[in-house]
């Protein structure tokens, strides 16, 4: 079946600007989450969407970042005024459980 | 918060050897140790995992070990293939937190 899926999967933006990424979990996942991986680095935790619960936006590291879910399915990551310390991957896993997570390809992020 | 350590962040080995990754956590109350393997430019693959119930699994040629005494936990590849190539991390979770380590660098050498 498929998987999860991101979009774009390359993002080249100018300083300031705002972005969206977007995230397609396998259907019938209710867990979704977000995550940062810088060059060489591992995974940061940004936020987490289970089922109609709010979300754990623990993770988020500035107010300049957003996300949301809707209808329990597509989920948005917005970061307003993007900054050169934001270029980085941006990965989407979905989840049936609390357990498995399986990732989409990502979104390379590129602030010039 | 949970931290977790992981090495070596590169290793090589010959094909046909077998390869080693630890990784050490800090938070007793991690109970779900997964394992994800990344080619470039994919997102990461879960390819084994392990709950704190278990001490060791084992999937063909790939096998993880967990001591919850010492925090630690351990990935083996038997066996080396090249197309074992990739970047591994491991990861330590309890309820909805996932912590994952810095990765390792596996280049297997045909």
């Amino acid at each position: 079946g498929a998987g999860v899926s991101q979009s774009p999967s390359n993002k080249v933006t100018e300083k300031g600007k705002d972005v969206e990424l977007r995230c397609d979990p396998i259907s019938g996942h209710t867990a979704l989450y977000w995550y940062r991986q810088s060059l060489g680095q591992g995974l940061e935790f940004l936020i987490y969407f289970q089922g109609n619960s709010a979300p754990d936006k623990s993770g988020l590291p500035s107010d300049r970042f957003s996300a949301e879910r809707t209808g329990g399915s597509v989920s948005t990551l917005t970061i307003q005024r993007t900054q050169q310390e934001d270029s980085a991957v941006y990965l989407c896993a979905s989840s049936q459980t609390r357990y498995e997570q399986y990732f989409g390809p990502g979104t390379r992020l590129t602030v010039t | 918060g949970e931290n977790v350590e992981q090495h070596p962040s590169t290793l090589s080995v010959q094909e046909g050897d077998s390869a080693v990754i630890k990784c050490t956590y800090s938070d007793s109350a991690s109970n779900y140790f997964p394992w994800y393997k990344q080619e470039l430019g994919k997102g990461p693959q879960l390819i084994i995992d392990i709950r704190s119930n278990v001490g060791e699994k084992k999937d063909q040629r790939i096998a993880v070990t967990l001591n919850k005494t010492a925090k630690h936990f351990s990935l083996h590849i038997t066996e080396t293939q090249p197309e074992d190539s990739a970047v591994y991390f491991c990861a330590a979770s309890w309820g909805n937190q996932f912590y994952f380590g810095t990765g390792t660098s596996l280049t297997v050498i045909p």
